[in-house]
């Protein structure tokens, strides 16, 4: 059954310390893995993707890096805004290149406190 | 670009009622998701449409959810005979259909008295 699985629940930090955020998946023929930040009472926003293992993106004080196992979210310095619930999903069935649904992991909730 | 859209933001109904909940995708999407979010959980797939076709509908819990596409942009989830067990937030997505990134909209919070 393919799963993802996410950690840890929850993390706070002071502004400035960095950290990582873990997303472990079990799915047969990984077509990519989904990153998104959602905000109390938002709906999820999208942040990246990754399609292979070894690929990494960038975004401000964010990298997303994957291998053939889990998904880490690398948080540098950082800030106040960066607070909220981080994502990760994988999508399942349909073939590649093609619109499938998508399984979540239950987030991680951040906290970056002054 | 106006992103996706839902109305209403929220809901309260009471148990047994018939309720409906929009969704309008990015325009030129051919793919519509619907999900359901409860606390502290992450979404879960209800249904997807591919044009105006329900290409997967395994995520839907029972024959009280049915949903349409009827010209292949906007989108109606509809819950009948609502349940306390029905309330949670109900989010919408959609994407151009060769992807998979999908991009969502602020939802609709259900309640359910």
């Amino acid at each position: 059954e393919d799963q993802v699985t996410q950690s840890p629940e929850a993390l706070r930090l002071q502004e400035g310390e960095s950290s990582s955020l873990n997303c472990s998946y079990t799915v047969s023929g990984l077509r990519g893995l989904f990153w998104y930040r959602q905000d109390p009472g938002k709906g999820p926003e999208f942040l990246f993707t990754l399609y292979s293992a070894g690929e990494e993106k960038e975004k401000e004080r964010l990298k997303a890096t994957l291998t053939k196992k889990e998904s880490f979210l690398h948080i540098t310095a950082p800030k106040p805004e960066d607070s909220a619930t981080y994502l990760c999903a994988v999508p399942v069935g349909g073939n590649t290149g093609t619109a499938s649904k998508l399984t979540f992991g239950t987030g991680t909730r951040l906290q970056v406190t002054l | 670009g106006a992103g996706v859209s839902q109305t209403p933001s929220n809901k309260v109904t009471e148990k047994g009622k018939y309720v409906e909940l929009r969704c309008d995708p990015i325009s030129g999407h051919t793919a519509l998701y619907w999900y359901r979010q409860s606390l502290g959980q992450g979404p879960e797939f209800l249904i997807y449409f591919q044009g105006t076709g329900a290409a997967d509908d395994s995520g839907l819990p029972n024959d009280r959810f049915f949903a349409v596409r009827p010209e292949g942009s906007v989108s109606t989830l509809k819950i009948q005979r609502t349940e306390r067990g029905d309330s949670a937030v109900y989010l919408c997505a959609s994407s151009p259909g060769t992807g998979n990134e999908q991009f969502f909209g602020p939802g609709t919070r259900l309640t359910v008295l």
